[in-house]
C-alpha cells in the first residue's frame, strides 16, 4: 500500500489560497489520490479525488504531478471554517477503476489553521 | 448528497456493560461498511470492514469478540462494544461505501466514555 507524507501543520490567512502538499512516491498506477478533512469532533468529509489529471470541484482543486509522486490540494479562498485536519490518502485494494475491495487508511494528516 | 448517520452521538456507560452503536446509510445502499476508532489527537484507525450478510473482517489487533459487528441490511450496521472498559473510551466513526459508485462516506461519529 502506498504511504503518504504530509506536513504536520500549516497556517493560512483568511481569504488567501491554502496549498496543502502530499507526497506519495510509492503510488501504483491504478491507485487514486483522495483528500478528506476532519473538523474537530466530527466525521471525515470527502473533498476531492483524482488519478492522473488535475481535478476541480466546488470545494477545492487537486493538482497531481506528472509522475504522480506528489499532489497539492488547493483551497482557493480559505475561510475560518476550513480549519481542520486534512488527510491525503492513496486508495488501496484490488479491482480496476473504483476497486471493489478498497479501504481508506488514514495517516496523521495536516492541521490547517486559517487565521483571521 | 450521500448521508451516513450514527446513533447515539455520544454515550456514557459503566465499566463492564455493553454499548451498541448504529450506523445507517440514509439515501443509498451500502454494500460495505467500515468502523474506525479515533483516540484524542490521533488519526482514525480502521477496526473492521463488514459486508452485508457476511462476517466482518477485523484489522490486526482488534478483538472480534469484544467489538461485535453486525451488517444485517444494506443500510444498517451495528458495532457493539462488549464488557466495556475505560480504555475503550474513544470516538467511533462508521463509514459506508455506496454499492454503485464505490465512494465512501463517513458518519458524524459517536463519543463513547466508559466510567
Amino acid at each position: 500500500d502506498a504511504k503518504t507524507t504530509q506536513p504536520t501543520s500549516m497556517d493560512c490567512a483568511e481569504g488567501r489560497a491554502a496549498n496543502l502538499p502530499c507526497n506519495h512516491s510509492t503510488i501504483s498506477g491504478n491507485e487514486y489520490v483522495y483528500w478528506y478533512r476532519q473538523i474537530h469532533s466530527q466525521g471525515p468529509q470527502y473533498i476531492i479525488h483524482g488519478l492522473k489529471n488535475n481535478e476541480t470541484n466546488e470545494m477545492a482543486s487537486l493538482i497531481i504531478t506528472e509522475d504522480r509522486k506528489s499532489s497539492t490540494l488547493i483551497l482557493p479562498h480559505a475561510t475560518l471554517r476550513d480549519t481542520a485536519v486534512y488527510y491525503c490518502i492513496v486508495r488501496v485494494g484490488g479491482g480496476n477503476s473504483g476497486g471493489s475491495n478498497y479501504k481508506l487508511t488514514f495517516g496523521k494528516g495536516t492541521l490547517l489553521t486559517v487565521n483571521p | 448528497g450521500a448521508v451516513v448517520s450514527q446513533h447515539p452521538s455520544w454515550v456514557i456507560c459503566k465499566s463492564g456493560t455493553s454499548v451498541k452503536i448504529e450506523c445507517r446509510s440514509l439515501d443509498f445502499q451500502a454494500t460495505t461498511m467500515f468502523w474506525y476508532r479515533q483516540f484524542p489527537k490521533q488519526s482514525l484507525m480502521l477496526m473492521a470492514t463488514s459486508n452485508e450478510g457476511s462476517k466482518a473482517t477485523y484489522e490486526q489487533g482488534v478483538e472480534k469478540d469484544k467489538f461485535l459487528i453486525n451488517h444485517a441490511s444494506l443500510t444498517l450496521s451495528t458495532l457493539t462494544v462488549t464488557s466495556a472498559h475505560p480504555e475503550d473510551s474513544s470516538f467511533y466513526i462508521c463509514s459506508a461505501r455506496d454499492g454503485r459508485l464505490y465512494e465512501q462516506y463517513f458518519g458524524p461519529g459517536t463519543r463513547l466514555t466508559v466510567t
